[in-house]
């Protein structure tokens, strides 16, 4: 069964740094795009970054030049690194793996129970 | 960046409504479109992908349809345990952009 992991959130002060990982399993890891998304406190769902998988990278104008994403296809481990974090990017986030279209039809996203960050002095 | 426009934002309903949720695009998005389920301090759950393929292990009642820039899922007969949130995500192009969500409430 695919599934994907969250790890890494936790309480830390403005201005600070985390590093979130996302382990992966069940599935092929490096033919596939990934994504960090997030929700604040009683907000909906924003998109936060993407990695393709041929290495092609995406950030929302609101982490831009703060957060890195990145992978690792020989450990199946999807990361973001978080710089310079506000109280803005407090929120729950999940690692999810895209859909995979094919000639044939799809194989369906997969997402993680994600990993609380809070950013509080 | 594709404008996500979901109605409506909420939705009240009876057990066994028939009810419609619609999101539509700002531009052709062929059926790159996933629908989400989420309740109260859990994590998202998918129900739909590429518009109209049902999750594994998700009710029939459930159902969505639609390609381009027209979006429907459809609940045939609501339960108690349908009462959430819903939303869409399009998977066409970056950034990903959501719908804004449709509360279900109980009437």
């Amino acid at each position: 069964e695919a599934q994907v992991v969250e790890s890494g959130g936790g309480l830390v002060k403005p201005g600070g740094s985390l590093r979130l990982s996302c382990a992966a399993s069940g599935f092929t890891f490096r033919n596939y795009d990934l994504k960090w998304v997030r929700q604040a406190p009683g907000k909906g769902l924003e998109w936060v970054s993407s990695i393709t998988s041929s290495g092609s990278i995406y950030y929302a104008d609101s982490v831009k030049g703060r957060f890195t994403i990145s992978r690792d296809n020989a450990k199946t481990s999807l990361y973001l690194q978080m710089n310079s974090l506000r109280a803005e990017d407090t929120a729950v986030y999940y690692c999810a793996r895209e859909t995979y279209y094919h000639d044939s039809g799809s194989f369906p996203p997969v997402w993680g129970q994600g990993t609380q960050v809070t950013v509080s002095s | 960046a594709i404008q996500m426009t979901q109605s409506p934002s909420s939705l009240s309903a009876s057990v066994g409504d028939r009810v419609a949720i619609t999101c539509r695009a700002s531009q052709d998005m062929r059926n790159h479109l996933a629908w989400y389920q989420q309740k109260p301090g859990k994590a998202p759950s998918l129900l739909i992908h590429a518009a109209s393929s049902l999750q594994s292990g998700v009710p029939s009642r459930f159902s969505g349809s639609g390609s381009g820039t027209d979006f429907t899922l459809t609940i045939s007969s609501l339960q108690p345990e349908d009462f959430a949130t819903y939303f869409c995500l399009q998977d066409y192009d970056y950034p990903r952009t959501f719908g804004q969500g449709t509360k279900l409430e109980i009437k």
